[in-house]
């Protein structure tokens, strides 16, 4: 089955600590995003990649890292600089820009203890 | 840039009847316009896209949305409400040219009354 896989999905994480969220996909898509997903907020950008090898902050990158070495994988790294990481987040792909639909892993619930 | 906007965070509907969730959008060139819906603790799954083709869309579940250019609307509807809609609605817009993302409402979360 093509899909996007997200890990773990439950996450703890002590404060100072950082933290990295797996995101594969095996639907052979060019693009895939980071989303971060606060009640009553909607869904707000993070990063995102068009291509292996090159990445571009979304509207709140500050305390987030990424990298995009392999077109399957594209692993957020939240770090201890990230002041209110507590959220659920969502990674999902495209085959190209987002005008087509867009596909989301189930997404990882990050907890700060 | 471009910008999609949902009233009511939490809209209450009895089994059986309407549902209309609202979006109006934001974009100084034609958008191409989506519903999503999220179920608790899962991911985002598509409902229905507009491309500029048909003006009304229909998508799964029984969902349908109008684009309305020149009230620059995007209304989801479903003539009976089940049980099974309980969820929570997104409506996202992306323009071509711009800087190739999704801009997201805030969203609605929807409570079917049996």
């Amino acid at each position: 089955d093509g899909g996007i896989t997200q890990s773990p999905k439950y996450l703890f994480r002590k404060e100072g600590q950082n933290v990295t969220l797996s995101c594969e996909q095996n639907l052979n898509h060019d693009a895939m995003y980071w989303y971060r997903q606060d009640p009553g907020q909607g869904l707000r950008l993070i990063y995102y990649s068009q291509i292996v090898n090159d990445f571009q902050k979304g509207d709140i990158a500050e305390g987030y890292s990424v990298s995009r070495e392999k077109k399957e994988s594209f692993p957020l790294t939240v770090t201890s600089a990230q002041k209110n990481p507590t959220a659920f987040y969502l990674c999902a792909s495209s085959i190209g820009s987002m005008n087509t639909e867009a596909f989301f892993g189930q997404g990882t619930r990050l907890t700060v203890v | 840039a471009q910008s999609v906007t949902q009233l009511g965070s939490h809209v209450s509907v009895s089994e059986g009847a309407l549902v209309l969730l609202r979006c109006n959008y934001s974009s100084s060139v034609p958008p191409y316009l989506f519903w999503y819906v999220q179920y608790p603790n899962q991911g985002l799954q598509l409902l229905l896209k507009y491309t500029s083709a048909a003006t009304l869309v229909k998508g799964i579940n029984g969902f349908e949305a109008e684009f309305k250019k020149s009230e620059t609307s995007f209304h989801l509807t479903k003539p009976s409400a089940h049980m099974r809609d309980a969820a929570e609605y997104f409506c996202a817009v992306y323009t071509a040219g711009g800087n190739n993302r999704l801009a997201f409402g805030k969203g609605n979360q929807v409570v079917v009354i049996p």
